[in-house]
C-alpha cells in the first residue's frame, strides 16, 4: 500500500527554534510537496521538488527553507520559528509517468505550534 | 495561488441524500481532481478527469467538467454520516511540473 509518512503529528516548538519536519514516501515518486493549511486558506504550498537535489518555490517560500538529498525523503526546515507558522504541514508525493502528473498521496500532517 | 474555488463552502444535507460540490477555476488545465480530508488528518485522492474527458464516475461519485465554462462538479450518491468531510478540487497544468492549485474546500456534514 502507498505510504508517505511525517516524522511527527504533533510538535511544540519555541520561537526562534530551528525545525525539521520530515517527510518519507515509499512508493519511489519523482515528486514532493510540502503544504501548509491553515483554516480558511485552504492548501498552500510552500515548496516542491521534482528531483533529488531539485527544488521549486511554491507560493509562501518566506520563512522556510528545503533538503531533498535522497529520492524518497523531502524535509521542510523552519530556519527561526516565528508564532505565524503555526500551522497544520501537509506533505505529498506525486509520479511523472509518460510525462503526465498523477495523483497526490498525502502524510496524515503535522500540527506544529510554535510558541 | 489557489486556482480553484469550491462552492459551496459548507454543505449540511441528512443521510441518502445527494450532496453536489461544484468547483470554478480560472486558467486553461490538463487534469482536475477532487480530494477529501476528513478533521485532523491528509488528504486523500478521489478521482482525477483530465481535460478531455467530460465525466467520469466511481463507486457513488461522479464527477464533471466543462472546460468551456472552467468548472467541475462532484455528486456524491446516496450519502452517508462516513462521508462527512472537506472536499478540495485542485486543478494541474501541463507546464508546472506537477504541482496542484487546491481550492479551499467544501466543508460536508451528512447527518445520520
Amino acid at each position: 500500500d502507498v505510504k508517505v509518512t511525517q516524522s511527527s503529528r504533533y510538535l511544540v516548538k519555541r520561537t526562534g527554534e530551528k525545525v525539521f519536519l520530515e517527510c518519507v514516501q515509499d512508493m519511489d515518486h519523482e515528486n514532493m510537496f510540502w503544504y501548509r493549511q491553515d483554516p480558511g486558506l485552504g492548501l498552500r504550498l510552500i515548496y516542491f521538488s521534482y528531483d533529488v537535489k531539485m527544488k521549486e518555490k511554491g507560493d509562501i517560500p518566506e520563512g522556510y527553507s528545503v533538503s531533498r538529498e535522497k529520492k524518497e525523503r523531502f524535509s521542510l526546515i523552519l530556519e527561526s520559528a516565528s508564532t505565524n507558522q503555526t500551522s497544520m504541514y501537509l506533505c505529498a508525493s506525486s509520479a511523472t509517468t509518460g510525462g503526465a502528473y498523477n495523483e497526490q498521496f498525502f502524510g496524515p500532517g503535522t500540527r506544529l505550534t510554535v510558541l | 495561488s489557489q486556482q480553484g474555488e469550491e462552492d459551496p463552502q459548507a454543505l449540511s444535507i441528512q443521510e441518502g441524500e445527494n450532496a453536489t460540490m461544484n468547483c470554478s477555476y480560472k486558467t486553461s488545465i490538463n487534469n482536475l481532481q477532487w480530494y477529501r480530508q476528513n478533521s485532523g488528518r491528509g488528504l486523500v485522492h478521489l478521482i482525477l478527469i483530465r481535460s478531455n474527458e467530460r465525466e467520469k464516475h466511481s463507486g457513488r461519485l461522479r464527477v464533471t467538467l466543462d472546460t468551456s465554462k472552467k468548472s467541475s462538479s462532484l455528486l456524491i450518491t446516496a450519502s452517508r454520516a462516513a462521508d462527512t468531510a472537506s472536499y478540495f478540487c485542485a486543478t494541474g497544468r501541463g507546464s508546472t511540473l506537477g504541482r496542484l492549485y487546491f481550492g479551499r474546500g467544501t466543508q460536508l456534514t451528512v447527518w445520520p
